[in-house]
């Protein structure tokens, strides 16, 4: 079982807003990292750190953090945005393992 | 630019040990990184296996510690990856990984910035 809880399935309308959620106990001392995974592909870091963004993701990808939660937001969502997403921090044990969440399925209608 | 190629075979028979290889270039695997394993299976999410800073230093998965090794080859600009007693459920997609942790305050930070292509392992007689 995975320490960080995500939702399997989410939807969103093209252009639209939308907010993926990662719960968790580690999230209150560890900023999450987001991932994208599209099939056959392996995963891309679009967000990490407090709201950071490596060079080519676009600037519709944002990340936040409150208590035990953290949010992938994409704001104006594109067809190429349909995917896998994942959510990743060290663990709550306090014995520097990483974790997962078990991953968004994004469907952009 | 750092990129991570993995290598071995694709095809492991149960009961025997699986292992990859990670070639790091356009970098020197004796940053201050931790590299890293992550697996998933046909139609799964992502598992994180362990990873190993360029010291020697390893955390593993818990879950799979008492199978995994993984070692650095400083001189090849290399790591790998050993998995013991290997049943179909270790059939997956392998990936290495380039890992990134600290502090910021008020809070740390970890996430995996530069992953290779992965290689498939199938875990058969």
């Amino acid at each position: 079982s995975s320490e960080l809880t995500q939702d399997p399935a989410v939807s969103v309308a093209l252009g639209q807003t939308v907010r993926i959620t990662c719960q968790g106990d580690s999230l209150r001392s560890y900023y999450a990292s987001w991932y994208q995974q599209k099939p056959g592909q392996a995963p891309v870091l679009v967000i990490y750190g407090k709201n950071n963004r490596p060079s080519g993701i676009p600037d519709r990808f944002s990340g936040s953090s409150s208590g035990n939660t953290a949010s992938l937001t994409i704001t104006g969502a594109q067809a190429e945005d349909e995917a896998d997403y994942y959510c990743n921090s060290r663990d709550s044990s306090g014995n520097h393992l990483g974790v997962f969440g078990g991953g968004t399925k994004l469907t952009v209608l | 630019q750092v990129q991570l190629q993995e290598s071995g075979p694709g095809l492991v028979k149960p009961s025997g040990t699986l292992s990859l290889t990670c070639a790091v270039s356009g970098g020197s695997i004796s940053s201050s990184n931790w590299w890293s394993w992550v697996r998933q299976p046909p139609g799964k999410g992502l598992e994180w296996i362990g990873e190993i800073y360029h010291s020697g230093s390893t955390n593993y998965n818990p879950s799979l510690k008492s199978r995994v090794t993984i070692s650095v080859d400083k001189s090849k600009n290399q790591f790998s990856l050993k998995l013991s007693s290997v049943t179909a459920a270790d059939t997956a997609v392998y990936y290495c990984a380039r890992g990134m942790s600290g502090y910021v305050k008020p809070y740390y930070y970890y996430y995996m910035d530069v992953w290779g292509k992965g290689t498939t392992v199938t875990v058969s007689s």
